[in-house]
């Protein structure tokens, strides 16, 4: 089966613009989860999607992430106005009930 | 909160030499365990997980226990090769299943020599 699409692969802004993040399940998960991974760190859960309804966004900065999941397939993630240390990794996962956990390659975002 | 410390690294090894990689957790209930591995430029991929206490994951190689008494889940490996060369990530998911939030800790980065 063909595995969790993103895109782009790699992104350099200046802080104060705006960036978005695309992702693509596999197909028949209801599940999705966006993820930062600041280096160094283990990843961190901003988001976690039940088919296009929010289960948990309590570590999302919603003053300038924002999330959307159309019709609980794609999602797009977003950061306005972008800051130095949203400098990381966004790794977008999809799941089926108790099985089939997968990661994306991820985006790596530079704020410069 | 739940939480997660692995051993800090960077461990560096000798091809065939023996690894431990140092995993403990903090989390009410029972949560069920994982370890992650990060190839460079590739995304997560699980390497293995034990959902009750006792249980033993295994793959490749790789063997993590369960051990509720000490709040640990320890990966190790009998003999390493240059191919398992990445960055390995112990994780819980509070809830006790497959699916769900994950907490990770901070990796550990391992690179095997010939």
């Amino acid at each position: 089966e063909a595995g969790v699409a993103q895109s782009p692969r790699y992104k350099i802004i200046e802080k104060r613009q705006s960036v978005a993040f695309w992702c693509n399940p596999i197909s028949g998960h209801a599940t999705l989860y966006w993820y930062q991974q600041i280096l160094g760190q283990g990843p961190k859960l901003l988001i976690q999607f039940q088919n296009n309804g929010v289960v948990d966004d309590s570590q999302l900065p919603k003053d300038r992430f924002s999330a959307e999941r159309l019709k609980g397939v794609d999602s797009t993630l977003k950061i306005q106005p972008a800051k130095l240390e949203d400098s990381a990794v966004y790794l977008c996962a999809s799941s089926y009930r108790d099985y089939g956990y997968t990661f994306g390659s991820g985006t790596r975002l530079t704020v410069v | 909160g739940n939480s997660v410390t692995q051993m800090e690294g960077p461990v560096t090894l000798s091809e065939e030499a023996f690894l431990t990689i140092n995993c403990t957790y903090t989390a009410t209930g029972y949560p069920s365990l994982f370890w992650y591995v990060q190839y460079p430029g590739e995304g997560l991929q699980l390497l293995l997980k034990a959902t009750k206490a006792d249980d033993k994951g295994s793959n490749k190689g790789f063997e993590a226990t369960y051990r509720k008494e000490t709040t640990s889940f320890h990966l190790e490996k009998g003999s390493v090769q240059v191919s398992d060369s990445a960055v390995y990530f112990c994780a819980l998911n509070a809830g006790g299943t497959s699916y769900g939030k994950l907490t990770f800790g901070q990796g550990t980065i391992l690179t095997v020599h010939p």
